[in-house]
């Protein structure tokens, strides 16, 4: 079975632009999560969707945005950027929310804003 | 909100020996699950293991076992007979069992294992 897949692998953007990245996950899993890892503040939770639904939320600017498609595909959305949205950006998957299920993680998006 | 502390930031072992990884929580729930990831360079995160806090029984994955210490709130992980490919960046992790709230996985600051040949 497919890992969780995510796409560009590697991206670099200017300030002020914005940024779409996208997730697939393991085949039958329908809930994703996205986290941001940086040198600074470690790894972070963004957001969780569950059937297209948004489920938590961490504590993140509104310019940081997501969506899940009906094949539980996952967009994650960041408007206007900032210097400080360089990051590793890392989606995970399991079957249910994740509250009580183990999440496996794709190999990441790595942003660097110019 | 809950936190988790990795006190090591780098350890280092000799290779076919053992080494134990330290991490401790703080949470006022009772329900809940701990995990021990390892990010080796490519920066895929993979889980190591897996406890849950109402198991008393700690978990084991082959050469990987936990110290689970409910009371005191310590989740430490033992590596055994290490293996070169075991080296990576080591993250504990907490996720509360209550749905509906904001947190996702917490994670800990990392722990940076280094394996001498």
């Amino acid at each position: 079975k497919a890992g969780v897949t995510q796409t560009p692998r590697y991206l670099i953007k200017t300030r002020g632009q914005q940024v779409t990245l996208s997730c697939s996950p393991i085949s039958g899993h329908r809930s994703v999560s996205w986290y941001q890892q940086t040198p600074g503040q470690g790894l972070q939770f963004l957001f969780e969707y569950f059937s297209e639904t948004q489920r938590n939320k961490g504590n993140f600017p509104g310019r940081f945005s997501g969506r899940q498609f009906s094949n539980s595909r996952s967009e994650m959305n960041v408007s206007t950027l900032e210097l400080g949205d360089s990051a590793l950006y890392l989606c995970a998957s399991s079957h249910e929310p994740a509250t009580r299920e183990t999440q496996y993680f794709g190999p990441g998006t790595r942003l660097l804003v110019l | 909100a809950q936190t988790v502390t990795q006190s090591q930031p780098e350890m280092s072992v000799q290779e076919a020996e053992t080494v134990t990884l330290s991490c401790t929580y703080d949470t006022s729930e009772s329900d809940y699950y701990l995990f021990w990831y390892k990010q080796p360079p490519s920066r895929q995160m993979i889980l190591v293991i897996r406890q849950e806090a109402y198991k008393q029984q700690n978990a084991t994955e082959n050469r990987f076992s936990v110290n689970f210490q409910k009371a005191a709130k310590s989740f430490s992980l033992k590596i055994s007979d290490s293996q070169l490919g075991d080296a990576a960046m080591y993250f504990c992790a907490y996720r509360s069992a209550l749905g509906g709230g904001a947190d996702g996985l917490t994670f800990g600051k990392g722990t940076h294992l280094i394996i001498q040949p």
